[in-house]
C-alpha cells in the first residue's frame, strides 16, 4: 500500500526556533518520488522540493533542510529559525504510478505549524 | 503570468444546482489533475488528464464530469450538487505524469460551499 503518515498534527514554536516537520512513507516501488508543499492561510499549495529514491543526499536551500533516509522511510523537513511567515499547514506526498497509467500524489494528513512572536 | 489559473475562487451555491469550476495553466504542461480538499484539509486526486486524455478517474461519483477542451484546459462541472460536495477544489499541472518532470504545479483552489 502506498502510504504517506504526518504524525504531528499541530506544532507551535516561538520565533526564531528549529522545527522538525516528520514524513514517514510506505510503498512497495523501489523508485520512487517525494514531495512536500507549503499550504499558508491564504489557502494555496506552494510546491517546496521533490526529491527522488535514488538521491539520499540532503538538501538546504536557505532556512530549509530536508532529511532523506531510506533505511526508516522517512523525508522529515527542518526550517531554522523559524519565522512568523512559516505559518502554514505543510504536506508531505508520494508520487503513486497507477497500473493503467498516469500518477498521483499520495499526501499525509499534513502539519499545522504555528509560529508567534 | 499566473501559471495555474481557476476561476471563480469562491462559489456558493443551493442543493442541486449544477456549477463549473475552471482550470487553465500557461506552462505548457501535458498533463493536469483535479484534487479535492475536504474539511480536515486531506487532499485526495479526482482526475487526471493528459494530453486531453482522460488517465485518472479516482472512484468520484458520476456527477463529477471532467472536460478538457485543450491541453491548457480542463474544466470541472459538477450536476445535481450535495452538501459533501462542499469543499476546496483544486486544479494543478505537471509537464508530464512521469520521469524527471512530474511536479505538480497547483492553482489557488476553488471553495465550493452547497447550502
Amino acid at each position: 500500500a502506498q502510504k504517506v503518515t504526518q504524525a504531528q498534527t499541530e506544532i507551535s514554536v516561538v520565533e526564531k526556533e528549529d522545527v522538525t516537520l516528520d514524513c514517514v512513507y510506505e510503498t512497495r516501488d523501489t523508485t520512487y518520488y517525494l514531495f512536500w508543499y507549503k499550504q499558508p492561510p491564504s489557502g494555496e499549495l506552494v510546491f517546496l522540493i521533490r526529491r527522488n529514491s535514488f538521491d539520499e543526499q540532503n538538501e538546504i536551500s536557505g532556512r530549509y533542510s530536508w532529511n532523506f533516509q531510506k533505511s526508516t522511510s522517512s523525508f522529515n523537513f527542518t526550517i531554522t529559525a523559524s519565522q512568523v511567515v512559516d505559518s502554514a499547514v505543510y504536506f508531505c506526498a508520494l508520487r503513486v504510478i497507477l497500473t493503467g497509467g498516469g500518477n498521483k500524489l499520495t499526501f499525509g494528513t499534513g502539519t499545522q505549524l504555528k509560529v508567534e512572536l | 503570468d499566473t501559471a495555474v489559473s481557476q476561476t471563480p475562487k469562491y462559489l456558493v451555491t443551493q442543493m442541486g444546482n449544477d456549477k463549473s469550476i475552471k482550470c487553465e495553466q500557461n506552462l505548457g504542461h501535458d498533463t493536469m489533475y483535479w484534487y479535492k480538499q475536504d474539511s480536515k484539509k486531506f487532499l485526495k486526486i479526482m482526475f487526471s488528464y493528459n494530453n486531453k486524455e482522460l488517465i485518472i478517474n479516482e472512484t468520484v461519483p458520476n456527477r463529477f464530469s471532467p472536460k478538457s477542451p485543450d491541453k491548457a484546459h480542463l474544466n470541472l462541472h459538477i450536476n445535481s450538487l450535495e452538501l459533501g460536495d462542499s469543499a476546496v477544489y483544486f486544479c494543478a499541472s505537471s509537464q508530464e505524469w512521469r520521469g524527471d518532470t512530474d511536479t505538480q504545479y497547483f492553482g489557488p483552489g476553488t471553495r465550493l460551499t452547497v447550502l
